[in-house]
């Protein structure tokens, strides 16, 4: 399968604490984004990557976010101390270098914080 | 007031239906518009993609852009109990997806 993958797909974690998500692209792009979908909701932009730099930060990226894409190739998304509103769906996508109108999502990562 | 506005539905269609899903939008930057669908429990499949005014035709699926009226259309021709999903509206005038709220559709067998 060569789409954009995520991992996990689920993470159940507890008030206080910090998780990481990872997403592979796909091969040749270079674009790299991040968005968060709650239920009912359309999924809300975070954060985009261009290879290994984050070139926007959306006001929905507290300072508990952070991003990264070290190497220009997957990317990795850590909330720290986290909080109830933080459950979410995060998506992840990725484009072409010349085409950032189609992106292809991932199968998202479910976490729920209790 | 948020800048994607489209009506959550629910939409239910007997098989064989023409389904029509629709947004409104307030930024006069968007160019690009597209039309995801989306599975439950899973991620936004991209189903098509229109730049600026016009239509767009891709087999059973036609996406219909009228930027004087801010106004986007997907209609689905002879729906199949298979296109029961969530439609999403999205849209850009560069790098960052604007999505609607979804309309949850189910075709009735």
């Amino acid at each position: 399968d060569t789409g954009v993958s995520q991992n996990p797909r689920h993470k159940i974690t507890k008030r206080g604490q910090n998780v990481t998500f990872r997403c592979d692209p796909i091969s040749e792009h270079n674009r790299l984004y991040w968005y968060r979908q709650t239920l009912g909701q359309g999924p809300e932009f975070l954060t985009y990557f261009q290879n290994e730099a984050q070139l926007e930060k959306s006001r929905l990226l507290s300072d508990r976010f952070s991003a990264e894409r070290p190497k220009g190739s997957f990317s990795t998304l850590e909330i720290q101390r986290t909080e109830q509103g933080d459950s979410a769906m995060y998506l992840c996508a990725s484009s072409l270098p010349s085409s950032y109108n189609e992106q292809f999502f991932g199968p998202g990562t479910r976490l729920t914080v209790l | 007031q948020k800048e994607v506005e489209q009506d959550p539905g629910p939409l239910s269609v007997p098989e064989g239906a023409i389904v029509s899903l629709n947004c409104t939008y307030s930024n006069s930057a968007f160019q690009y518009f597209m039309w995801y669908r989306q599975y439950s429990r899973k991620g936004p499949e991209l189903l098509m993609y229109t730049y600026s005014s016009g239509n767009k035709e891709d087999g059973r699926f036609t996406a219909q852009v009228d930027k004087s009226s801010k106004y986007i259309s997907l209609f689905i021709r002879d729906s199949q109990p298979s296109d029961s999903a969530t439609y999403l509206c999205a849209m850009q005038p560069d790098y960052k997806l604007s999505f609607g709220a979804g309309t949850t559709v189910t075709v009735r067998a």
